[in-house]
């Protein structure tokens, strides 16, 4: 049973560019989150889609979009890069309660 | 404004001895989840508590909740290297919802011989 799937694992970027992260869910899940990671940090919530939905959303500024398709992937857009956004990019996906991680997405920005 | 706090941050132990992680929180949720996670890696769940006086165990970790105190500890017994790695734990938010997940800090755990 495969379990969470993120593409790419490690994406470098230029500032003011755009980024396109990927995550299909566990097997029977219908809910993805999304979750930033800075290094040394807790993750912390960007947002969730259900029922190709955002349900909730953390606090994060509108260049942090994303988008559920039909078969409960999920992609993850970032416009306009910052330094800032350097960060591991975290997928779960979820089914009533529990939550399982994807991988991650390394992401860079110089 | 919801708070998940862990203590401490950082923990370095000798093998063989016990230790305890403590994590408050602010909100009323009755679930809390504990993960693991290694340098450069994932999240890995450990625990998923439920309910008031929950307790699981594995291995040399075990985990409970107080709902009423708003505390969860991490108990460690007889700590051997291979535990080295930074433990979080989490809430949900709004509280008893699958909604999203409130992490506290981290405890970066160094075992050592």
């Amino acid at each position: 049973d495969a379990g969470v799937t993120q593409s790419p694992t490690h994406l470098i970027k230029t500032r003011g560019q755009q980024v396109t992260l990927r995550c299909s869910p566990k097997s029977g899940h219908d809910t993805v989150s999304w979750y930033q990671q800075a290094l040394g940090q807790g993750p912390q919530f960007i947002f969730q889609y259900y029922e190709e939905e955002e349900r909730q959303r953390g606090n994060f500024p509108d260049r942090f979009s994303g988008h559920q398709f039909p078969n409960y992937s999920s992609e993850l857009n970032v416009n306009a890069l910052l330094l800032g956004d350097s960060a591991l990019y975290l997928c779960a996906s979820s089914r009533d309660y529990g939550y399982t991680f994807g991988s991650g997405t390394r992401l860079t920005v110089v | 404004e919801l708070k998940v706090e862990q203590n401490p941050l950082f923990l370095s132990m000798q093998e063989g001895k016990n230790y305890t992680i403590y994590c408050n929180y602010s909100t009323t949720s009755d679930r809390l989840y504990w993960y693991r996670q290694d340098p450069g890696k994932s999240l890995e769940s450990l625990f998923v508590l439920l309910s008031n006086g929950a307790v699981k165990q594995e291995g040399r970790l075990m985990a409970s909740l107080d709902t009423k105190a708003r505390l969860s500890t991490l108990h460690i017994t007889a700590a051997v290297h291979d535990l080295s790695a930074t433990y979080f734990c989490a809430v949900d938010f709004p509280p008893g919802s699958q909604g999203n997940l409130i992490f506290g800090k981290g405890t970066k755990l160094s075992v050592k011989p």
